[in-house]
């Protein structure tokens, strides 16, 4: 059975500083990783996606991958109130059809 | 481009009723996929079409059915409905190999009593 395990939370960071999610993994064949956020109601939409070890930034989001640890976060730097939501991580783990493995989700909750 | 479309919006069964939930995509993708989203849990993968003609089930198919006639279209049938299936329903299309985002429609609330 392959997983992806993330905590539930709720996170809660103050406006202007550093969120920090973080995601693990069952299947080391594993090749992408997706970070989703999902506002309450709403359908999930893409931030970020990483296939390499490192880091890879996008604005005020850096997704990190350490594919040994099996380990994939993502960080939001100077988190806004806008960014309180649900973090959905998600590894594809089929090449061809892109069938992704979701996790349970993080939520994030951003303080004024 | 509306994107992806879902409907209904919302809608309540009673028990060994059946239904279609419909999925439309107007961007040309070949892969598209159904996905269910149970309260504070992430999404599973009902089925998945890679193309017109071309289904396959994921982890969670018991009780659905889909078909893919079309490449724009994605219908959804849930045959004799359990309370189980009592969740939200996503659709999501893919363009092909390479690109990497899964685009979501905004979903179909079910409730069976």
């Amino acid at each position: 059975q392959k997983e992806v395990e993330q905590n539930s939370g709720p996170l809660s960071v103050p406006e202007g500083a550093i969120a920090s999610l973080n995601c693990t993994y069952s299947d080391r064949g594993s090749q992408s990783f997706f970070w989703y956020r999902q506002y309450s109601g709403k359908s999930p939409e893409l931030i970020m996606f990483i296939y390499s070890n490192g880091d890879k930034e996008d604005g005020r989001f850096t997704a990190q991958l350490n594919k040994a640890s099996q380990y994939v976060s993502l960080l939001i730097r100077d988190s806004q109130p806008s960014d309180s939501a649900t973090y959905l991580c998600a590894v594809k783990t089929d090449g061809a059809t892109n069938k992704l493995i979701f996790g349970t989700g993080t939520l994030l909750a951003v303080q004024p | 481009n509306a994107g992806v479309t879902q409907t209904p919006k919302f809608r309540i069964l009673k028990i060994g009723q059946s239904m279609t939930l419909q999925c439309a995509q107007d961007m040309n993708h070949n892969y598209m996929y159904w996905y269910r989203q149970d309260p504070g849990m992430g999404l599973k993968l009902i089925y998945y079409s890679v193309g017109a003609g071309i289904t396959d089930k994921g982890e969670v198919p018991n009780g659905y059915n889909v078909s893919r006639s079309t490449t724009e279209d994605f219908p959804l049938r849930l045959e004799l409905a359990a309370p189980s299936q009592t969740s939200v329903y996503f659709c999501a299309s893919r363009a092909g190999q390479g690109d990497y985002e899964q685009y979501f429609g905004p979903g179909t609330r079910l409730t069976v009593t």
